[in-house]
């Protein structure tokens, strides 16, 4: 199973962009990237899932280089709202554990 | 509303007790997940359940067991409880193995 590092916090305002990078170096073929979305005290989210290059949905980009080591979730105009935690996973779909890291807290401010 | 109902939401308990869990997954899921989340905490794997198999098993104690039912419930039982085990358990489930997991609003364990 692919070993993800992210950065353990981030600091935004209002309106930015926020970018979240994923190193995932021993990522398989047949992995896929997926970030998780979790506010306190609640489950996890799905935002968005790739394969590689750009997915884009209403919530958030994903960019993945030709190479895939990496990845970054991006959201367009951060509210106070979007302060949660994100985890970036890797995963062959085919797999059997959906295994989340350490994550990374964003904290929006106005 | 994810569809993913887990009962009760708030368990109060006495060390040493033995409580179950319990996850209904979405319609048509047939995989279902645990995970334990301890305070300020990341989200341990557990174990999953596919169409009524273990699948997968991550960091589960022995006094924690589950079992998926032929109605695709599933249900989580801990044993022997520990002050430690108090945590949010959180059930997800999914269509086959795919990435895209849906979660309960979790349990909460509180033992005293």
């Amino acid at each position: 199973l692919a070993k993800t590092t992210q950065p353990i916090s981030m600091d935004s305002y209002e309106g930015q962009e926020v970018n979240i990078t994923c190193s995932h170096n021993n990522i398989a073929t047949n992995d896929y990237i997926t970030w998780y979305q979790q506010f306190p005290s609640q489950g996890p989210r799905f935002i968005i899932q790739g394969y590689k290059t750009k997915v884009t949905n209403e919530v958030a980009s994903l960019f993945i280089p030709a190479d895939r080591k990496s990845s970054t979730l991006s959201l367009p105009r951060v509210s106070l709202s979007d302060t949660a935690v994100y985890y970036c996973l890797v995963m062959d779909t085919g797999r059997r554990a959906l295994t989340f890291g350490s994550g990374t807290r964003l904290q929006v401010q106005p | 509303d994810s569809g993913v109902t887990q009962t009760p939401k708030h368990l109060i308990t006495a060390t040493g007790q033995r409580v179950t869990l319990r996850c209904s997954p979405r319609s048509g899921d047939l995989s279902v997940y645990w995970y334990q989340q301890s305070l300020d905490q990341g989200l341990q794997f557990l174990i999953q359940y596919y169409n009524g198999e273990e699948r997968a098993k991550g960091n589960i104690l022995e006094r924690f067991s589950a079992q998926q039912f032929p109605d695709l419930h599933s249900e989580l039982n801990l044993s022997s409880l520990e002050l430690g085990d108090s945590a949010l358990y959180f059930c997800a489930s999914s269509v086959s193995g795919q990435a895209e997991a849906f979660f309960g609003q979790g349990t909460r364990l509180t033992v005293v």
